[in-house]
């Protein structure tokens, strides 16, 4: 088990380009969140999926954003057309998603520079 | 999700214990309370979670108010790696949107 992945660690972008995350959670696990981060403030849930379906959306999710888990097992989150302010710390977590057992395992992030 | 309410930072000397509090007054029977960690530069990492039995595991303990409205985590012997931003969280709806705050950010003085 090598835990979270995260691909790539850092994305430096100029505004309007669209980007592209990748997240392999741990095999077992049902569940996938993605969280955004800025400086000084816990993660943001953005969104999450019981394995292909997303069952929930933040608003903070714009329609420039979008997440896919096709086979239930990897992830990926695109942002079309980037602006300056969707710079962040981009965060995947899996967890079980059984009773008892919903603790989140967090990769280390993508950061996203948008210039 | 329930709120909670963290102080924003304290500062503990290496090698003694550290109590970080977290107040959730509005919490309902049902929700788990878990406490994650975040060390700079990394995501963050499950520490504990309990109900209302006191919870022990390797990293740290969780002491729960018999009411319920606050919660305690136990770190026994502050070392320099512990230093990091705790949150105390109380995911509802069977975790599927949980809400972090913006934590406590523990100082360890060598």
């Amino acid at each position: 088990d090598t835990g979270v992945s995260q691909n790539p660690r850092h994305k430096i972008t100029k505004r309007g380009q669209n980007v592209t995350f990748r997240c392999d959670p741990i095999s077992e696990h049902n569940r996938l969140y993605w969280y955004r981060q800025t400086l000084g403030q816990g993660p943001e849930f953005l969104t999450y999926f019981q394995n292909e379906a997303q069952l929930e959306k933040s608003r903070l999710l714009s329609d420039r954003f979008s997440a896919e888990r096709p086979k239930g097992s990897f992830s990926t989150l695109e942002i079309q057309r980037t602006e300056q302010g969707d710079s962040a710390m981009y965060l995947c977590a899996s967890s079980l998603g059984l009773a008892g057992h919903y603790e989140q395992y967090f990769g280390p992030g993508t950061r996203l520079t948008v210039t | 999700d329930a709120k909670t309410t963290q102080p924003n930072s304290m500062e503990s000397n290496e090698e003694e214990p550290v109590h970080l509090p977290c107040n959730h007054s509005t919490i309902s029977g049902t929700d788990y309370i878990h406490w994650y960690r975040q060390l700079p530069s990394q995501g963050p990492e499950y520490v504990i979670h309990g109900l209302t039995s006191n919870v022990n595991n390797r990293m740290a303990s969780l002491a729960i108010a018999e009411d319920r409205k606050s919660s305690t985590l136990i770190l026994h012997r502050a070392t320099l790696r512990d230093a990091a931003v705790y949150y105390c969280i109380l995911p509802s709806g069977g975790y599927q949107k949980v809400t972090f705050g913006t934590g406590t950010k523990l100082q360890v003085i060598p």
